[in-house]
């Protein structure tokens, strides 16, 4: 059974910081990977998708990678803004439509 | 365009009673998803509809839970006599995945369920 973690559970640092959000999986076999931004009472944006294929995707000040090998993803965010505050969640496929979702990431940023 | 809506925004219950909660996804999108996001934990997955069918009904926590989609677009969960611990944000999600594999879903604001 697939399972996600997110480590920090929350994460406050000074704006301008360059900071990484980890997820991990304990399946390898994965379809894609997923990260998304959830303010609260909002839904979740998704942010950057990584294809099992990939090693790495970029938006922005954004830069996921993907080492499915080690059921490892990080989240780079780079040069961090009070507007990045939000929770960061990271998901899984296995090839279906189904997404297992991680914890989340509280991240703060202060100005 | 318009993205997912859903309905109630948030809706405050008596142990016991019924609720309905409403997802209107992205005009077009044949694939609809229910998850439930539990204080402190993950998003759990629900259910899925490829239009107006559930392939798979297996995160339903119980048979109180059921959902619908008519006409290949609207959906309702249905929560009947609920429990406190059906308290929950209900996130409803679409995308135009036509029948296999993953692609970006696009998720509504949710529905906040309080059971008193």
């Amino acid at each position: 059974k697939q399972e996600v973690t997110q480590i920090p559970a929350a994460l406050s640092v000074p704006e301008g910081e360059n900071l990484v959000l980890n997820c991990s999986f304990t399946d390898s076999a994965i379809y894609n990977l997923q990260w998304f931004r959830q303010d609260p009472g909002k839904g979740l944006t998704s942010l950057l998708l990584i294809q099992s294929s990939q090693r790495e995707q970029t938006s922005g000040r954004l830069n996921a990678s993907l080492d499915k090998s080690s059921g490892r993803s990080t989240l780079y965010i780079a040069a961090s803004q009070p507007g990045d505050s939000a929770t960061y969640l990271c998901a899984v496929s296995s090839g279906t439509y189904k997404y297992i979702f991680g914890t989340g990431t509280r991240l703060k940023v202060l100005a | 365009g318009a993205g997912v809506s859903q309905s109630p925004s948030n809706k405050v219950t008596e142990k016991g009673k019924d609720v309905e909660l409403r997802c209107d996804p992205i005009s077009g999108h044949t694939a609809l998803y229910w998850y439930r996001q539990s204080l402190g934990q993950g998003l759990e997955f629900l259910i899925y509809f490829q239009g107006n069918s559930a392939p798979d009904k297996s995160g339903l926590p119980s048979d109180r839970f059921s959902a619908e989609r008519t006409g290949g677009s609207v959906s309702t969960l249905t929560i009947q006599r609920t429990q406190q611990e059906d308290s929950a944000v209900y996130l409803c999600a679409s995308n135009s995945l036509a029948g296999g594999g993953t692609d970006t879903q696009y998720f509504g604001p949710g529905t906040r369920l309080t059971v008193l």
